[in-house]
């Protein structure tokens, strides 16, 4: 069964520090995808980026970044120079070809950026 | 705008007593679902539309019913609520049934069940 660790249940930086969010997820899959999803304070999922498992080149968007480890099985999400507005729970996620269940989420990460 | 709508966004109730949670979303999505989240669990699914009149059971579907009569349109409905159903509950979307496919978040409702 399709399962997703973010053993990282809060992380507190102070702002302009970097950070990195964990995510590891297990598939008998060839073919899925993984997803992150930010939750700010006001409590929507702001879609953050998709990744198939073909695909591992690393992605940059901005201060985000991406880094895609097939060998590993992780999917970590790293934050450059913090700032207070990032201060959110992310959810990585994990979407097999198979099974009935679309999206499995992790459990979150509590992000806490200080001035 | 692109989204996806949820109603009521906040709700107390009493057990026992039937609600309906609305979604609707306007993009022509064939894809709608339906998630709790509660604390240290995460999101979990409760049920999942393919298209209009196609539905089927998530992880978590007790309790819970859905319909799917139009495409932009899957209501959550508790028919009995518990206290246990205290969560807040997301509506999602996305184009195709594909697994590949973005799931895209309604704002979330929040319930409470006395």
């Amino acid at each position: 069964a399709q399962k997703v660790t973010q053993a990282q249940t809060e992380i507190s930086v102070v702002e302009k520090e970097d950070v990195t969010l964990d995510c590891v997820y297990e598939t008998r899959d060839t073919t899925y995808y993984l997803f992150w999803y930010k939750q700010p304070p006001s409590g929507e999922l702001v879609f953050l980026i998709r990744r198939n498992s073909f695909d591992e080149q690393n992605e940059i968007s901005g201060r985000y970044s991406w880094n895609f480890q097939k060998s590993t099985s992780s999917f970590n999400f790293t934050i450059t120079a913090s700032q207070v507005v990032d201060s959110a729970v992310y959810f990585c996620a994990l979407s097999e070809n198979s099974g009935y269940s679309t999206l499995t989420f992790g459990k979150g990460t509590m992000l806490l950026v200080s001035p | 705008e692109a989204q996806v709508t949820q109603n009521p966004r906040y709700l107390i109730t009493v057990t026992g007593k039937k609600l309906t949670v609305t979604c609707s979303q306007n993009m022509n999505h064939e894809y709608m679902s339906w998630y709790r989240q509660d604390p240290g669990l995460g999101l979990r699914q409760i049920y999942y539309s393919m298209n209009v009149e196609v539905t089927d059971k998530g992880d978590v579907p007790e309790g819970y019913k859905v319909s799917r009569k139009e495409k932009r349109n899957f209501p959550l409905i508790l028919e009995s609520p518990s206290p246990n159903q205290t969560s807040l509950y997301f509506c999602a979307s996305s184009l195709s049934q594909g697994r590949m496919e973005t799931q895209y978040f309604g704002p979330g409702t929040r319930l409470l069940v006395l």
